[in-house]
């Protein structure tokens, strides 16, 4: 079966910096790879995603994530965090090999300070 | 607008009585799904259907039930609510692995 871990519980960044969300996957396939992004009292919103290709997938909002075999990893990435940022981060992969019944990480909080 | 909708955004319910929780999409997508999230544990997959007349079961499906009538329509019922099921659910739905679209959430309290 097919698992995620996403280490960070919560991340506090300062507006302007850089931002890493690490996400590790266990799954003996390609897997189908997500990230999603929840501001309070909201359902999820898609970021990106990666089925296949190019390792460097691109999403809405300057956010970028690497997929990475060796390290079974999809970590998010955004080279500039705005205050409007701060939400709850989900990283997603697919069961079975397909982007269906997705499993998805514990998520990471994520705080932006002025 | 095309989307999710849920019903009702939020309820408080006492122990041992039913609910069905509605959902319908108007994107006619073929795969539909229900989750709840808790703190700490994110979002676990409670049942889902691949297309209308077919359903399963997911990570977490004791004390609830699904059924899918047509393409548009997924209600989750909870015969007889118990406090641990006291949850915020999440339906979504999706077609030809793009993503899932997600409703905006109900937040059950179960008393």
């Amino acid at each position: 079966a097919q698992s995620v871990t996403q280490p960070d519980i919560h991340i506090t960044v300062s507006e302007g910096a850089s931002l890493e969300l690490r996400c590790n996957y266990s799954y003996g396939a390609t897997p189908y790879l997500f990230w999603y992004v929840q501001s309070p009292g909201q359902g999820l919103q898609l970021l990106l995603k990666y089925f296949s290709g190019d390792t460097l997938v691109q999403g809405i909002k300057g956010f970028e994530a690497e997929f990475k075999r060796s390290q079974s990893s999809f970590n998010l990435r955004k080279p500039s965090v705005h205050w409007s940022d701060a939400a709850e981060y989900f990283c997603a992969v697919g069961a079975d090999g397909s982007a269906r019944q997705l499993t998805f990480g514990s998520g990471t909080q994520l705080t932006v300070l002025p | 607008i095309a989307g999710i909708t849920q019903a009702p955004t939020s309820q408080i319910l006492a122990a041992g009585r039913r609910m069905t929780l509605r959902c319908t999409q108007d994107m006619r997508h073929n795969a539909m799904y229900w989750y709840r999230q808790d703190l700490g544990l994110g979002l676990r997959l409670i049942h889902y259907s691949n297309t209308a007349g077919t359903t399963g079961k997911g990570e977490v499906p004791d004390g609830y039930s699904v059924s899918r009538a047509n393409t548009d329509d997924f209600p989750l019922t909870l015969a007889s609510a118990v406090p641990s099921q006291t949850s915020v659910y999440f339906c979504a739905s999706s077609d030809s692995g793009v993503g899932y679209t997600f409703g905006s959430g109900t937040r059950l309290t179960v008393v």
